[in-house]
């Protein structure tokens, strides 16, 4: 089953504007990891944040980490229409180990120029 | 290599024939992982390798799935005698090692299996 639920499914914006995409999760982890994908092909990592961060940045990327509340979000800010594609979020729950990632279903940004 | 490698890209098959598909992970990496994701979904985990462990097979859907790494490197996925359902991407993944909470995981382009 899909541990991660990324919020929203689709998300559609203007370049320029910043994207927020959310993900939930159900147990405790190690970490946390965010991908991109686009056109349904291999996925890109984008950051990993430990279970001890609450926050990190990568260029225009910015993720922040809640474990009490057991969600992420990622901010992808001055977006631009290269930024279309699927992003998904990642955990490596405690009880599987660091191998087992788990995958939620996604969430589809559109960027338009 | 420089990047997890896979082939290949594409894959058209009947259905019953068996398929093999081939993962060449980042030079140095001793994790390799295998995933599946079907149209419109997420991954699911298929199976994964460490060093000369024995490998976790757990997320395997079936008997018809099978997976060998060869000399600690070369991974083969094999499907024998396809359904429809096996309809997805298989990706392929590799990681430095396993085991410390900083492990990022890094994967190929994939490869589209079609079954007809």
């Amino acid at each position: 089953s899909q541990q991660g639920e990324e919020d929203p499914q689709a998300l559609s914006i203007q370049e320029g504007e910043n994207a927020t995409m959310n993900c939930s999760y159900k147990t405790s982890i190690n970490n946390l990891q965010w991908y991109r994908q686009n056109s349904g092909r291999g996925l890109v990592h984008l950051i990993l944040i430990r279970s001890n961060e609450r926050e990190k940045h990568s260029g225009r990327l910015r993720v922040t980490l809640d474990t009490s509340k057991k969600s992420s979000s990622l901010l992808i800010t001055a977006s631009r229409a290269a930024d279309t594609a699927s992003y998904f979020c990642a955990t490596a729950p405690l009880n599987t180990g660091f191998q087992k990632l788990v995958f939620g279903t996604g969430t589809r940004l559109l960027v338009s120029p | 290599g420089a990047g997890v490698s896979q082939s290949p890209s594409n894959k058209v098959t009947e259905k019953g024939k068996d398929v093999e598909l081939r993962c060449d992970p980042i030079s140095g990496h001793t994790a390799l992982y295998w995933y599946r994701q079907s149209l419109g979904q997420g991954l699911e985990f298929l199976i994964y390798f460490q060093g000369n462990s024995a490998p976790d097979k757990s997320g395997l859907p079936s008997d018809r799935f099978s997976a060998e790494r060869t000399g600690g490197s070369v991974s083969t996925l094999t499907i024998q005698r396809t359904q429809q359902e096996d309809s997805a991407v298989y990706l392929c993944a590799s990681s430095l090692y396993a085991g410390e909470t900083g492990n990022t995981i890094y994967f190929g382009e994939g490869s589209w299996l079609t079954v007809v």
